[in-house]
């Protein structure tokens, strides 16, 4: 399975901190997502870093990926109470029956306090 | 730009009857549909990729006959759930993939659909 898989489970800081999150995958990849979701909503596309990238900044977004290692990690700094949601990486799998397909792992759950 | 909606929003019916809700990319052509289910607290499950005038590719386990996919237009996906149990309440999110040269990238998810079977 191309799963993606976070870590932690459950993250909790207070405002104005860093919050990082970490995805392992298992094969090999055409690219990496990271997805956000609100409770009982769907989910919004934050970024997109392509293996052959090891760095993608999106405002106070900073994914790395490290295909050596089959990582990535995502960066939020300086946190807001509105970032608080899920955090899902998904890995797009680059060959096989994973072709083209998106695999979500189980999430980090974030919680920004005010 | 790229964004996907769904129909309905939240549905509640009756046990055995058959409920359909519809995937559309409103301001771009997708190739490319994909259907998940997610339950209370878990992950998205892909269920069933979805390709423009032709059948559906599902995963394992999921039944097609029970999950009927139709991927009529470049910007209509519609999943019909039949004989629906009180099993397959769960939220039901498509997404849409771009067409052409950027086939393979991001997705693009719609607001989900709320399945309640009594």
């Amino acid at each position: 399975s191309q799963q993606g898989e976070e870590d932690p489970q459950a993250l909790s800081i207070q405002e104005g901190e860093n919050a990082t999150m970490n995805c392992s995958y298992k094969t090999s990849i055409n690219n990496l997502q990271w997805y956000r979701q609100n409770s009982g909503r769907g989910l919004v596309h934050l970024i997109l870093i392509r293996s052959n990238e090891r760095e993608k900044h999106s405002g106070r977004l900073r994914v790395t990926l490290d295909t050596s290692k089959k990582s990535s990690s995502l960066l939020i700094t300086a946190s807001r109470a509105a970032d608080t949601a899920s955090y899902f990486c998904a890995p797009l799998g680059a060959g096989g029956t994973s072709y083209g397909k998106l695999t979500f792992g189980q999430g980090t759950i974030l919680t920004v306090h005010p | 730009g790229a964004v996907v909606s769904q129909h309905p929003s939240w549905v509640i019916c009756k046990s055995g009857t058959s409920v359909k809700i519809e995937c559309r990319s409103l301001d771009f052509q997708a190739t490319t549909m994909f259907w998940y289910r997610q339950f209370p607290k878990q992950s998205l499950m892909l269920m069933a990729t979805s390709n423009e005038g032709s059948k559906a590719t599902y995963e394992q386990g999921v039944e097609k006959d029970k999950f009927l996919i139709n991927h009529a237009s470049l910007t209509l996906s519609t999943l019909t759930v039949t004989s629906a149990h009180p099993e397959d309440s769960s939220f039901y999110i498509c997404s849409a993939s771009l067409a052409g040269a950027r086939k393979g990238n991001e997705q693009f998810f719609g607001p989900g659909t709320r399945l309640t079977v009594l």
